[in-house]
């Protein structure tokens, strides 16, 4: 199987900070990783596909980067509605994995 | 629109059964990945399993034997048999087209 370590597991950051989040893979995923931003109580919101492709109807600060085993996921100035929890997600193959999560607070 | 609705969750005790819905519209089941993710409270996001065509279907090692994942394209629903439940199998179970759309989710809570 397939591991997906994120990192950090939770930052603290303010407003208007330029903000990266990592994630790694146990063997090479070629890019077939996503990024999706979940708020409590709500379903996971697809960020970034295909590793570094924008998602339509997402913000331009949000972006992804990387291919094969390290990827990361750069927001260029932290917005107040960005206060989330970040996940990656691996399909490359099966079982699919998720990384751990990153919660950015203030 | 593409819109997924998840049904079926409710409380269940240990050993016991239950059948979750995934009803679709605005889009066709039978020639997308349809996957199932569960999030135990308080916890990180779990693949469960997929299904597309007609054969194609794999499952987390965790249900494996345990779950089966089904469709009815008449219905355009995809349904998740969920037998032998263990408390562990807690959680919110979202339904998610080509991992770009989800449902709200559907809470599965076991306990005696």
């Amino acid at each position: 199987d397939i591991q997906m370590t994120q990192s950090p597991s939770s930052l603290s950051a303010s407003v208007g900070d330029r903000v990266t989040i990592a994630c790694r893979a146990s063997q090479g995923i070629r890019n077939d990783l996503a990024w999706y931003q979940q708020t409590p109580g709500k379903a996971p919101k697809r960020l970034i596909y295909a590793a570094s492709s924008l998602q339509s109807g997402v913000p331009s600060r949000f972006s992804g980067s990387g291919s094969g085993t390290e990827f990361t996921l750069t927001i260029s100035s932290l917005q107040p509605e960005d206060f989330a929890t970040y996940y990656c997600l691996q399909h490359n193959s099966y079982p699919l994995t998720f990384g751990g999560g990153t919660k950015v607070e203030i | 629109e593409v819109q997924l609705v998840e049904s079926g969750g409710g409380l269940i005790q240990p050993g016991g059964s239950l059948r979750l819905s995934c009803a679709a519209s605005g889009f066709t089941i039978s020639s997308n990945y349809i996957h199932w993710v569960r999030q135990a409270p308080g916890k990180g996001l779990e693949w469960v399993s997929v299904i597309f065509g007609g054969d194609y279907t794999y499952y987390a090692d965790s249900v494996k034997g345990r779950f089966t994942i089904s469709r009815d394209n008449s219905e355009n629903t995809v349904y998740v048999q969920m037998n032998s439940l263990r408390a562990e199998d807690t959680a919110v179970y979202y339904c998610a087209l080509n991992w770009a759309y989800w449902g709200q989710g559907t809470l599965v809570t076991v306990s005696s």
